[in-house]
């Protein structure tokens, strides 16, 4: 069964610093990645997702993550963080109907 | 557009009543469903998901159930809730998945 690691589980930093969370799965075959993210208060809403070609993928609000497929690894990164990039962060992998999240990381970012 | 409607947005039920939430999709057919649930200090686990209507999958054992009556409709149930229930339950369809906006359950 595949399973997913964020082995960061909190995670606290100051404006404009740089961020990178990490993101493993288990899983031999053909899998599509994706990053979730939730702000406070609000629903889940996808960051970004990898399917196939370029392994660095481009995001929304600047995140970037990167595939890295020989350490089955998607992780995340922005450059410099906000104050309102506070939120739970989620990897998923997917493999065929299957998806499986990571148990996520809570980032604060203090202003 | 696609749309997903969940609801009840928040539900506090006593130890031992029933459960039914509703989640609705729309603008789309034959979508892939899935239950969520998202229990607090944990990430986010499978608990069902649908490929067609009379079609469900268990990821977890647990005492909730769950039915697809109709193509852009997935209900949750439960006929005895548990303390453990309580959590926050998301549905969600599609790849990448879209989801609703969940329903807070306070099991009490």
């Amino acid at each position: 069964a595949q399973s997913v690691s964020q082995h960061n589980h909190h995670v606290i930093l100051s404006e404009a610093a740089s961020l990178e969370l990490g993101c493993n799965y288990s899983y031999g075959g053909t899998v599509n990645l994706f990053w979730y993210v939730q702000y406070p208060g609000q629903h889940l809403q996808l960051l970004l997702k990898y399917f196939s070609g370029d392994p660095l993928v481009k995001g929304i609000k600047g995140f970037e993550a990167e595939f890295i497929k020989s350490k089955f690894s998607f992780n995340l990164r922005k450059p410099s963080v906000q104050w309102s990039d506070t939120a739970e962060y989620f990897c998923a992998v997917n493999a065929g109907n299957m998806l499986t999240f990571g148990g996520g990381t809570r980032l604060m970012v203090k202003p | 557009s696609q749309t997903i409607h969940q609801w009840p947005a928040t539900l506090v039920q006593p130890v031992g009543s029933p459960l039914s939430l509703e989640c609705t999709v729309e603008g789309t057919s034959n979508p892939n469903l899935y239950w969520y649930r998202q229990a607090a200090g944990r990430g986010l686990q499978l608990l069902f998901y649908s490929v067609g209507i009379g079609q469900i999958s268990s990821e977890v054992p647990q005492n909730l159930s769950a039915s697809r009556p109709q193509d852009r409709q997935f209900i949750l149930s439960s006929k005895k809730l548990l303390l453990s229930d309580s959590g926050f339950y998301l549905c969600a369809w599609g790849r990448p998945l879209h989801f609703g906006n969940g329903t807070r359950l306070t099991v009490t």
